[in-house]
């Protein structure tokens, strides 16, 4: 039962151009929500977070939304660079005793062409 | 800090046989997190301590996997007897309590082949 889900497994987007990467989730217990990016050979390494309170965040190229009624997220990365190629991991927290522990979705694959 | 370290990088192992993944948490924080990354299932949390206290194995697939947390720097996750299924990448994690607003820090995982 994936709670956390990410139904594109790649994406492809040239330079320059605008990223974006989608995720769904089930829960509505979740109140905090996280993208990690992972290279080949390396562990996920954070990226950025948004909490149930707000609606978007903005960080440099990288910018989350959130719809909580739809229990919708998804990371837009503008412009698009060759480095941004990695796989992207949505990830969600509840509140609570469990609150502490990420549930990860299945990862979109980008692909950025120069 | 050297972040989380986690040891052997690759283990190729024989069908039946023991394996034991290690993992150093980054000082200080009081959570460890074991995943494992499969193509079909994403990241999976197999198991997290609290304070060097397991809080949640449910997502341990079988009796065959354990983990033990024995210091706050030290953690290993034992699979006996190995079977090929379980091959995978396996991450440990470490971060503070939720509430200071912190996310998770990965190590670079431990790709296990049982073959």
């Amino acid at each position: 039962d994936q709670q956390v889900k990410q139904n594109s497994p790649s994406l492809s987007v040239q330079e320059g151009r605008i990223s974006i990467l989608n995720c769904d989730y089930t829960n509505s217990m979740f109140d905090y929500f996280l993208w990690y990016k992972k290279y080949p050979a390396e562990g996920p390494t954070f990226l950025i977070s948004i909490s149930s309170i707000k609606d978007k965040n903005e960080d440099g190229r990288f910018t989350v939304f959130l719809n909580k009624s739809a229990k919708h997220l998804s990371l837009h990365i503008v412009p698009s660079q060759p480095g941004d190629s990695a796989v992207y991991f949505c990830a969600a927290s509840a509140p609570g005793s469990s609150g502490d522990k990420l549930t990860f979705g299945t990862g979109t694959r980008l692909a950025v062409r120069p | 800090d050297a972040g989380v370290i986690q040891s052997p990088r690759h283990e190729v192992t024989e069908m039946g046989q023991e394996v034991t993944l290690r993992c150093k948490p980054i000082s200080g924080h009081d959570y460890l997190f074991w995943y494992r990354q499969t193509m079909m299932r994403g990241l999976e949390l197999l198991i997290y301590f609290n304070n060097n206290v397991p809080i949640d194995d449910s997502g341990m697939p079988e009796d065959r996997f354990s983990a033990k947390m024995p210091n706050a720097s030290f953690s290993t996750l034992k699979i006996q007897p190995s079977e090929p299924r379980d091959s995978a990448v396996y991450f440990c994690a470490s971060s503070r309590p939720k509430g200071l607003n912190t996310e998770a820090f990965f190590g670079q995982g431990t790709r296990l082949t049982v073959v």
